[in-house]
């Protein structure tokens, strides 16, 4: 089964720039998050899509949004980039079966640069 | 969510075996406990998950002691390529917001 794919791996924007970054999740996954990872924070969760819906938001401000399609690909954008958005943007999907062992399976991640 | 406590780094060598050890004092009946691993810029890698005594898999192993407070996560034999950053979490992983990575072991291997 192929893994979680994420588009492009790498991207470089400057400043008030917008971007939109590209997940499709591994086939029969419905559930897909989004996180932010930097040196100075860590892995920091964005938010997370279930059945083209936002189940669940981190704490980052309107400026990053999302978007789950119907095959569950999804997509996110962040608009009016700033010097600090620059981090790896890690995709991952889930079976969400709601059962306790519900593992979480990553993509490789969208490295951003904002210049 | 139960907080997690891992040293930050760890060195070993070829060959050893590594264990490194994971407190989480306030884990709930219904959580899980995850280990990941994160080589740069790429995504975690889940490696092996538990709930109690022993589990084995092809890469690691994970022991936890009856009252699920600590986990070890076991390496057996690494080698240079085992050199990553490795991530325990616990909980009930139903929904993603409810997970959250600290700060992960850096885990050097020298040769």
């Amino acid at each position: 089964k192929a893994g979680v794919t994420q588009t492009p791996r790498y991207l470089i924007k400057t400043r008030g720039q917008q971007v939109t970054l590209s997940c499709s999740p591994i086939s029969g996954h419905r559930s897909v998050s989004w996180y932010q990872q930097t040196p100075g924070q860590g892995l920091q969760f964005l938010f997370e899509y279930f059945s083209e819906t936002q189940r669940n938001k981190g704490n980052f401000p309107g400026r990053f949004s999302g978007r789950q399609f119907s095959n569950s690909r999804s997509e996110m954008n962040v608009s009016t980039l700033e010097l600090g958005d620059s981090a790896l943007y890690l995709c991952a999907s889930s079976p969400d079966t709601g059962t306790y062992t519900d593992t979480q399976y990553f993509g490789p991640g969208t490295r951003l640069t904002v210049l | 969510l139960a907080k997690t406590t891992q040293p930050i780094s760890m060195d070993s060598y070829e060959g050893q075996e590594v264990n490194i050890t994971c407190s989480h004092n306030n884990i709930a009946t219904n959580d899980y406990i995850t280990w990941y691993q994160q080589f740069p810029s790429q995504g975690p890698r889940f490696i092996i998950q538990g709930y109690k005594t022993k589990v084995t898999n092809e890469v690691a192993s994970l022991f936890i002691p009856a009252d699920r407070k600590s986990s070890t996560l076991s390496l057996p034999r690494v080698s240079l390529s085992d050199t990553a950053v490795y991530y325990c979490l616990v909980g009930a992983y139903s929904s993603a917001s409810k997970i959250i990575f600290g700060s992960g072991t850096r885990l050097s291997i020298r040769p």
